[in-house]
């Protein structure tokens, strides 16, 4: 199984700020037939189900803030919010969706300062 | 709408059965990969088990395979997870989410507590 290790497991920013999160997988994530990094985002907020940010490691969904951005190939990923809204607070994760079980990382806690 | 709803959690004691129900609307329904994902309280994420299209390959988490049962209606556009043997540990929250390029579309899930 590919593990996905996120880090940190929590981190305060204050508004308007930029927030990093890293994930590093255990294996690479890079499919190469066609060179796309099998890689997801999510955002989950309080009592809700977990909303896709991102695909294929940079690729934003339909709807999401430009301020959320993806970067990374091969084992090593960042999920970056640029300038943070109060209405980012959320626990996001990465997933990897290259083999089965399509793991999770543990989850990063983003709060304000 | 688009959307997954889910249905048939509840309190169970160790050892009985349980099937959840997930029913799709607003898409093609049989033209995609359906999984089943649970959340224990307060903890993160949990892969569980995944569906093809038409229901013929399926597969699970350790943790749950030989227990679990993930199955498909595609001309009822439903999703099903029957649950055996259940543990104390199988407490979760359970979504339901439409697979493809990352899961793209969860139900807003529904909560098995496993208890005796």
């Amino acid at each position: 199984d590919i593990v996905m290790t996120q880090s940190p497991d929590s981190l305060a920013v204050s508004l308007g700020e930029r927030a990093t999160i890293n994930c590093k997988s255990s294996q690479s994530v890079l499919y190469s037939s066609n060179n796309k990094n099998h890689l997801a985002w999510y955002q989950q907020k309080p009592g809700q189900p977990p909303k896709l940010l991102i695909s294929w490691a940079s690729t934003r969904e339909s709807g999401v803030p430009d301020r959320f951005s993806g970067s990374g190939s091969g084992t090593d990923f960042t999920l970056t919010i640029s300038s943070l809204h109060a209405e980012d607070v959320a626990v996001y994760y990465c997933q990897q969706y290259y083999s089965t079980p399509q793991t999770f990382g543990q989850g990063t806690r983003v709060e304000i300062k | 709408q688009v959307q997954l709803v889910e249905s048939g959690g509840g309190v169970v004691q160790p050892g009985r059965s349980l099937r959840l129900s997930c029913a799709a609307s607003g898409f093609t329904f049989r033209s995609y990969v359906m999984h089943w994902v649970r959340q224990a309280p307060g903890k993160g994420l949990e892969w569980v088990a995944v569906i093809s299209y038409d229901g013929s390959n399926k597969n699970s988490a350790d943790s749950v395979r030989g227990r679990f049962t993930i199955s498909r209606d595609n001309s009822k556009n439903m999703l099903y997870l029957q649950m055996n043997s259940l543990r104390v540990e199988d407490t979760a929250v359970y979504y339901c989410a439409r697979g493809g390029d990352g899961y793209n579309l969860w139900g807003q899930g529904t909560l098995v507590t496993v208890s005796s």
